[in-house]
């Protein structure tokens, strides 16, 4: 079965400095890895995904991702946070012939000014 | 990237009565689309996944005769809460792909329902 897991619920970093949301996975055979991001009340923003190749994949809003297999990591960073990037981020996951989407239970990103 | 758009945002129902979400694709052909409900300050839970012209396959502890969904149309799915309790108020959020594995789900805007 195929799950993924965010250990933070909160993180909190000071606009300008980089910022890191981790997330781990498991699944049975090779995964297909995504964040999204939801604004208060609002759906879900897809931010970017791992699908194969290169390890560090980059995103929407300058955000970018490293898939570590040996980790079973797939970590969101940012090099200089901003005030706006303040909101819940989701990591999930999709088993090669999986239809449907796993999302881990969310971190809440605080940047403060 | 792909639009989905939800419909309504909000909604007010009386206790007893059935109120439908739709969930549209816009700019693509949703071979399968999701349903998921969100708890306040909670994850995404799913309800269910509907492919176009066969039935939802719910999830364990979902109520399929009170979460009805139809996936008539490659563009079009409908989650209808029948018989609405408030405690059926939530936030609804429906999103759709255009298949397995490496394709992208989007998502929609969410539809907050309360059951007064």
């Amino acid at each position: 079965a195929q799950s993924v897991a965010q250990p933070e619920d909160q993180v909190n970093v000071a606009e300008g400095n980089p910022l890191t949301v981790k997330c781990t996975y498991s699944v049975s055979g090779n995964p297909y890895l995504f964040w999204y991001v939801q604004y208060p009340n609002r759906g879900l923003q897809f931010l970017l995904k791992y699908i194969t190749g290169d390890n560090l994949v980059k995103g929407s809003y300058g955000f970018e991702a490293e898939f570590n297999k040996s980790q079973t990591s797939f970590h969101l960073k940012k090099p200089s946070a901003l005030v706006s990037d303040s909101a819940l981020y989701f990591c999930a996951v999709r088993d090669i012939s999986a239809s449907k989407i796993i999302f881990g239970s969310g971190t809440r990103l605080s940047i403060r000014p | 990237g792909a639009v989905v758009s939800q419909h309504p945002s909000r909604v007010i129902c009386k206790s007893g009565t059935s109120v439908k979400i739709e969930c549209r694709s816009l700019d693509f052909q949703a071979t399968t689309m999701f349903w998921y409900r969100q708890f306040p300050k909670k994850s995404l839970m799913l309800m269910a996944t509907s492919n176009e012209g066969s039935k939802a396959t719910y999830e364990q502890g979902v109520e399929k005769d009170k979460f009805l969904i139809n996936h008539a149309s490659l563009t079009l799915s409908t989650l209808t809460v029948t018989s609405a309790h408030p405690e059926d108020s939530s936030f609804y959020i429906c999103s759709a792909t255009t298949g397995q594995g490496r394709n992208t789900i989007y998502f929609g805007e969410g539809s907050w329902l309360t059951v007064v």
